[in-house]
């Protein structure tokens, strides 16, 4: 079957760093998705990886293996309006491109 | 470019009532999706549109609800009678490409929909 697993919920300092991993099971795998949901919004793309390795935009970064399944997402200098939650979500051919969708992780920044 | 629009906001019905979603996607967006999400949860695909076909309702409890997108632009999805575990705010979300052929298949989501049923 295809699943993915993230931590329900993490907590970190304001300023700090925070590693959110994801993992997944799927065949026919064509990338993974991370998205922002702040409460009672509709979730916002931050970042897409179908290659090994590590992409970098500002200060969030998402990384992949593809042989291990596993995803993290990297949050630097973290600001309060970080608080929020971080859905991953994988892409499969074999499932018409749909994506699956992890259950998400919320982010508490304190300050 | 204009985002997905998405109406009523808001809505609070009764069990057995029924409720009306709208959809406007992005200009040129083939893709269209309805989502359910309950809070805590992901996001739970109840319909996928290409055009104005359906590639997949899998997931959709058809015995109440009903999807249309008429002209391939905009959609309604429909809930007749609603139950007290349909309450969850309902996402629409439109993309260029499912396939990814052209890039990243980013999905686009509109504000959602609130649903209470009491």
């Amino acid at each position: 079957g295809q699943n993915i697993d993230q931590p329900t919920e993490m907590t970190a300092t304001e300023g700090a760093i925070v590693q959110i991993n994801c993992t997944y099971q799927t065949s026919g795998f064509n990338g993974l998705f991370w998205y922002q949901q702040h409460a009672a919004e509709a979730p916002t793309f931050l970042s897409y990886n179908v290659l090994d390795g590590l992409e970098e935009k500002g200060r969030f970064s998402s990384f992949l293996s593809r042989s291990k399944g596993y995803s993290y997402l990297l949050l630097k200098e973290l600001q309060m309006k970080d608080s929020a939650s971080y859905l991953c979500a994988v892409s499969s051919r074999d499932s018409n491109y749909q994506l699956i969708w992890g259950a998400g992780t919320k982010l508490i920044i304190k300050p | 470019e204009a985002g997905v629009a998405q109406s009523p906001r808001y809505k609070i019905i009764e069990k057995r009532q029924s409720v009306a979603f709208w959809c406007n996607p992005i200009s040129g967006h083939a893709t269209l999706y309805w989502y359910q999400q309950i809070l805590g949860q992901g996001p739970k695909l109840l319909i996928q549109f290409q055009n104005n076909g359906v590639v997949d309702d899998s997931q959709l409890p058809k015995d109440r609800f009903s999807a249309e997108r008429l002209k391939g632009v905009d959609s309604t999805l429909k809930i007749q009678p609603a139950k007290l575990e349909d309450s969850a705010v309902y996402l629409c979300a439109s993309s260029l490409d499912p396939s990814g052929a052209s890039g990243a298949n980013v999905l686009t989501f509109g504000a959602g929909s609130r649903l209470t049923v009491l």
